[in-house]
């Protein structure tokens, strides 16, 4: 069955240096998404991405945040000048239309990333 | 940005015991997602709900549409201890931007 991959697990990074977060989604998928998940509270959503470029961002995703379609299946989560506060899991996540207006999102198994 | 409320935040109960929790929004959804997750791993997408009115039956797990399409629920029948984990539901808008309530978290004991 496909799914969604992300690598590193686990990234551990220093204050102010900047990480990359990578992302293989389903083959065929149009619409890519990162979310966050801080340690015991809910998903949040961080920025879409649909035909190579971003289609919607929340208010967590500021300039410190950038993501690229760098070729035909990676996409990646930039962060620069890493925070403590940015520790948490990202999650990346694909989905395709089902019908009209309704989709089914598929997540990966996430990325921990622990700023020291 | 619409607001999803889920409750209980908590649940506790024994292996075998019937249990619902529930979904709900102050607006219309277009569809609804219920995911569970469990500690240190993404989001597992269960169902999609779109009709109003509409149920879904996976296995023990039964997934219930509000007429209205505000609310939502999920009743898991004789639970078992590999059913505990953080249930979430989402809710998309044309699939730009998932909303994700805080979750259940449902523990079952042997």
């Amino acid at each position: 069955e496909p799914e969604v991959t992300q690598t590193p697990s686990h990234q551990v990074t220093q204050m102010g240096q900047e990480v990359i977060l990578r992302c293989v989604p389903i083959s065929n998928h149009l619409y890519f998404y990162w979310y966050r998940q801080i340690l015991g509270q809910k998903v949040e959503f961080l920025v879409s991405f649909y035909n190579n470029e971003i289609s919607e961002k929340s208010e967590i995703f500021d300039d410190q945040f950038s993501v690229e379609r760098p070729d035909g299946s990676n996409f990646t989560l930039k962060i620069r000048s890493t925070k403590l506060e940015d520790s948490a899991m990202y999650f990346c996540a694909s989905s395709e239309p089902l019908w009209g207006t309704n989709y089914e999102q598929y997540f990966g198994p996430g990325t921990r990333l622990t700023v020291t | 940005t619409q607001l999803l409320e889920q409750s209980p935040q908590f649940l506790s109960i024994q292996e075998g015991e019937n249990l619902t929790v529930y979904c709900n929004s102050s607006s219309v959804f277009s569809s609804l997602q219920w995911y569970r997750q469990e500690p240190g791993e993404g989001p597992v997408l269960l169902v999609t709900v779109v009709t109003g009115g509409e149920v879904k039956k996976l296995k023990r797990l039964t997934f219930q549409f509000g007429d209205a399409r505000k609310d939502s629920s999920l009743h898991i029948t004789a639970a078992q201890p590999g059913d505990t984990g953080l249930y979430l539901c989402a809710e998309s808008s044309y699939g730009q931007n998932f909303v994700f309530g805080p979750g259940t978290r449902l523990s079952v004991l042997p």
